[in-house]
This record gives C-alpha cells, structure tokens and sequence, in this order.
C-alpha cells in the first residue's frame, strides 16, 4: 500500500531563517507531487505541483520554492522565512494517470515568530 | 477562476440525525470533486471522488452527490455519530493536472 511521509511535525523558526520541509510517498511510482498552505482562517491553497523529476510548477507567487530531486522525494524551501509564510503545509499525491483520488500526508505545523 | 463555496460554516447537531452538507463551485468545467475529512491538526482524509461524468457515490453512511450543471455538490451523512465530528472540505479539479481547489469547510460537531 501507499503512504506519505512529512517532515519535521511541528516547526518554530524565526523571522529571516531558511526553511526546507520534506515530504516522501512510499509504494508508487511516478506520482503527481503536490504542496499545499493551509493559514489560520483561510481556506487550503495550492503552492507548487510537479509531474516528474525536477519539473515543478509554481501556482502563486511567494516566498517559498520547491524541488523534487527523486521521484517519490517533494521539498519545500525558502532562503529567508516571512511572518506569513506561518501555517499548516500539506504534502499531497496522485497516481498521475487521469483524474485520481488524492492523497495527503500528516502535514507540517511551521510557527514563524 | 473557479471559488468553492460550503455552507453551512459549522454544524451542531446531536448524535443520530441525518446530515447535509453543501458544496457550491462556479466554474461548471471540473474533471472531479472530493469531499475530505480533516481532524484537528492532521491531514486530510479522502471520504468519496466524484468524476464529472458521474452523479453520485456511496462509502458506506456517506453519500456524495455532484449536479455539474448548477455548480453543486452535497455530502450526506447518515445516521451521525460522535466520531464524524471533524471539518469536511469539499475541492473541484479544474485546472487541469488535478489542481484542487478547496472549500473553507463545514466544522461538524455531533454530540452525544
């Protein structure tokens, strides 16, 4: 069966502080990768979908990038952390063929202070 | 640009009753449309997907059913228990490469 992996859990970082998150999915091949932000009071946005190695799209212009340097292998990152870039960060998946259910991991809690 | 929309925003109800929880979209080009679970501080948890071509799903006491016409969506919940309570958010995929787009949730609480 398949399963998803996010880390750190939780994440306190100061202002100005680099970020990286990881997010791996076991027990698939190819998948469509996805970041998700979930901020306190709003609703889930999409951030960033890849459909292969080091292809990555961009959906909303910010502060944050991400890289997919192996297949199943989903990093979020950012050189210098905002007050808004505070929230909850879901890592997302997809078997890529058709419209497929989608499948999300635990999620990172990241508190910038 | 397609918006989702759920009402109602939270939900109060006691243990046994039969629920509705609606789910409206503008842009009626949509490949599918997913009702999640979320819990407290976790992931999401998919409940049912609805293809386009599709009016309706089943999972047990959950029925989804998608009007693609109207732009709308309902989650029924039969007989409620406690442990359904949770926030449940609906998404569209239309944008192509399952891009969703998301509800802000309806907060369910089923007491006992």
């Amino acid at each position: 069966s398949q399963t998803i992996h996010q880390w750190p859990a939780t994440l306190v970082q100061p202002v100005g502080s680099p970020l990286s998150l990881e997010c791996t999915v076991e027990g698939t091949s190819n998948p469509n990768l996805y970041w998700y932000r979930q901020a306190a009071g709003r609703g889930l946005q999409l951030l960033f979908y890849s459909i292969g190695i080091d292809q990555i799209s961009s959906e909303v212009p910010q502060n944050l990038s991400a890289s997919r340097p192996q297949d199943r292998q989903f990093i979020l990152s950012s050189k210098k952390l905002l007050l808004s870039d505070s929230g909850f960060y879901l890592c997302a998946w997809d078997s890529g063929v058709g419209t497929d259910t989608q499948y999300f991991g635990p999620g990172t809690r990241l508190t910038v202070l | 640009k397609q918006e989702v929309t759920q009402i109602p925003a939270a939900l109060s109800v006691p243990e046994g009753e039969n629920l509705v929880l609606n789910c409206s979209f503008t842009d009626s080009a949509i490949y599918n449309l997913q009702w999640f679970r979320q819990d407290p501080g976790k992931g999401l948890t998919s409940l049912l997907l609805i293809q386009s071509s599709q009016r309706e799903q089943t999972s047990g006491r959950l029925n989804a059913s998608l009007d693609k016409s109207s732009g709308r969506s309902t989650l029924y919940i039969a007989a409620s228990q406690p442990g359904d309570s949770a926030t449940y958010l609906c998404a569209v995929s239309s944008g192509g490469y399952n891009k969703l787009i998301f509800g802000a949730g309806t907060r369910l609480a089923v007491h006992p």
